[in-house]
């Protein structure tokens, strides 16, 4: 069974730095590209981050661009989200999901998420 | 930026009814598009795919239909589970989502 367990969230000053991680098991991870997506509280849904099955493709929204690094350690199943000049604008629940096999963008398993307040 | 329009914003029906919620882009997105459905608390779920293909495991009451800017998510037969929040998210340009649709208890 796939399983996504996201981490390293709490509240951090505005300015500060966070990294997030996500645990991953139930499948092969390093066989599959991993998104971020973020959902501010009682807000939709925000795309953040991808990386390739690899690590070496890695994409962002613009609003996290040059602040945010998205990167994995298959050797351990983890993804991280290392999050730098945190605003307030980036307080949000944060979930790691796996891209569907064969359907790229498309979003099959979610981990339960792992909530990021920034203020001070 | 393919700007997702979801309507109504909130659907009041009784269990067993069918429910029909509507997805619009700003621009064409192909078949680009999926729902998902989102419980209180939780983490959203892939319902559907490629605009009608259902997800792994996911009841036959859903399903969808559409292509280019036009979308539908059908539930024949709401269950007790199914009342929830249901967002629509297209691929063709970068992944946006849209704003969602409650789908209330009436």
């Amino acid at each position: 069974q796939v399983h996504l367990v996201e981490s390293g969230g709490g509240v951090v000053q505005p300015g500060l730095s966070l990294t997030l991680s996500c645990a991953a098991s139930g499948f092969s991870f390093s066989s599959y590209t991993i998104h971020w997506i973020r959902q501010a509280p009682r807000k939709g849904l925000e795309w953040v981050a991808v990386i390739s099955h690899d690590g070496n493709i890695k994409f962002y929204a613009d609003s996290v661009k040059d602040r945010f690094a998205i990167f994995r350690d298959n050797s351990r199943n983890t993804l991280f989200l290392h999050m730098n000049s945190l605003r307030a604008e980036d307080s949000a629940v944060y979930y790691c999901a796996r891209q569907r096999d064969g359907a790229a963008w498309y979003f099959d398993s979610w981990g339960q998420g792992t909530l990021v307040t920034v203020s001070s | 930026e393919v700007v997702l329009t979801q309507s109504p914003a909130t659907l009041s029906l009784s269990p067993g009814e069918r429910a029909t919620l509507s997805c619009r882009a700003s621009q064409s997105v192909s078949s680009s598009l999926a729902w998902y459905q989102q419980r209180p608390g939780l983490a959203p779920r892939l319902l559907i795919y490629d605009a009608s293909n259902r997800a792994t495991g996911i009841p036959g009451r859903f399903s969808g239909s559409g292509s280019g800017a036009d979308f539908t998510l059908t539930i024949s037969g709401l269950e007790p589970e199914d009342f929830a929040v249901y967002y629509c998210q297209q691929r063709s340009s970068w992944v946006t989502f849209g704003p969602g649709t409650k789908v209330e208890i009436k």
